[in-house]
C-alpha cells in the first residue's frame, strides 16, 4: 500500500525561525512528489519535485527530493505569522496515474 | 497558476435534501478531476477519480450512489450528495492535473453542513 509519511506533525516557532519539514514515502512506480500549504480552505500548490538532489526555491520556502533514500524536505527559512498553516505533503504513483497519496500534514504555527 | 474553481463555497441543507458542487477548471482542460472530502483537523481523503466522458471510479468505502459525480466536459465535474445526513457535513474539495504535466491544482473548497 502506497505511504507517505510527514514528520513532524505539529511544530512551533518564533518568527524570524527557520524551520525544516519533513517527508517520506513509499509508493510504487513513484513518479514525482507534491508540497501543498493549507490555511483555512483548500491547499496551494507550492512545488513538485521529480529529480534527485535539484532544490526548487520560491522566496524564503524550498524543497529538495531524495529519491534514494525516498524522501523530501520542505524549508522555511525567517519565518512569518503568515507561514502558519498545515504543510501537505503528496506523491503520485504509477504510469500516467493523477491520483496522489497524501501525508497527514505538519501543522506549522509561527507566533510573533 | 491555473486556476480551478467551486460553487458554492458553502452550502447549507436540510436532512434528506440533494446537494450539488461544481468544479471548473477556468484555463485548462481536465480529462480528469479528483474529489476529496476532509473533516476537521484531518487530511484530504480521496473520495473518487471524474473522468470525461466515462463512470467515476469510486474509493473503496465510499457509496457511488450516494456521491453521484458527473464528468461533462473537458472543464466541468459535478458531484452531488443525494440524501445528505448530518456526517455528510463536511470540506469537499476537487483537484485538476494539468493535462501533460504533474501540476494537479485544487479548488477553494465546498463547506457542506447537513441540519
Amino acid at each position: 500500500e502506497d505511504k507517505v509519511v510527514q514528520s513532524p506533525l505539529s511544530l512551533v516557532v518564533h518568527e524570524g525561525d527557520t524551520v525544516t519539514l519533513n517527508c517520506s514515502y513509499e509508493v510504487t512506480n513513484f513518479r514525482s512528489l507534491l508540497w501543498y500549504k493549507q490555511e483555512k480552505k483548500a491547499p496551494t500548490f507550492l512545488f513538485m519535485l521529480t529529480s534527485s538532489g535539484i532544490e526548487k526555491k520560491s522566496g524564503r520556502l524550498s524543497s529538495i527530493l531524495d529519491k534514494k533514500e525516498l524522501f523530501s524536505i520542505l524549508n522555511i527559512t525567517a519565518t512569518q505569522t503568515g507561514d502558519s498553516a498545515v504543510y501537505l505533503c503528496a506523491a503520485y504513483s504509477g504510469a500516467g496515474s493523477y491520483q496522489l497519496t497524501f501525508g497527514k500534514g505538519t501543522k506549522l504555527s509561527v507566533i510573533p | 497558476g491555473a486556476v480551478v474553481s467551486q460553487h458554492p463555497s458553502w452550502v447549507i441543507c436540510k436532512s434528506g435534501t440533494s446537494v450539488k458542487i461544481e468544479c471548473r477548471s477556468l484555463d485548462f482542460q481536465a480529462t480528469t478531476m479528483f474529489w476529496y472530502r476532509q473533516f476537521p483537523k484531518q487530511s484530504l481523503m480521496l473520495m473518487a477519480t471524474s473522468n470525461e466522458g466515462s463512470k467515476a471510479t469510486y474509493e473503496q468505502g465510499v457509496e457511488k450512489d450516494k456521491f453521484l459525480i458527473n464528468h461533462a466536459s473537458l472543464t466541468l465535474s459535478t458531484l452531488t450528495v443525494t440524501s445528505a445526513h448530518p456526517e455528510d457535513s463536511s470540506f469537499y474539495i476537487c483537484s485538476a492535473p494539468i493535462g501533460g504535466t504533474d501540476t494537479q491544482y485544487f479548488g477553494p473548497g465546498t463547506r457542506l453542513t447537513v441540519l
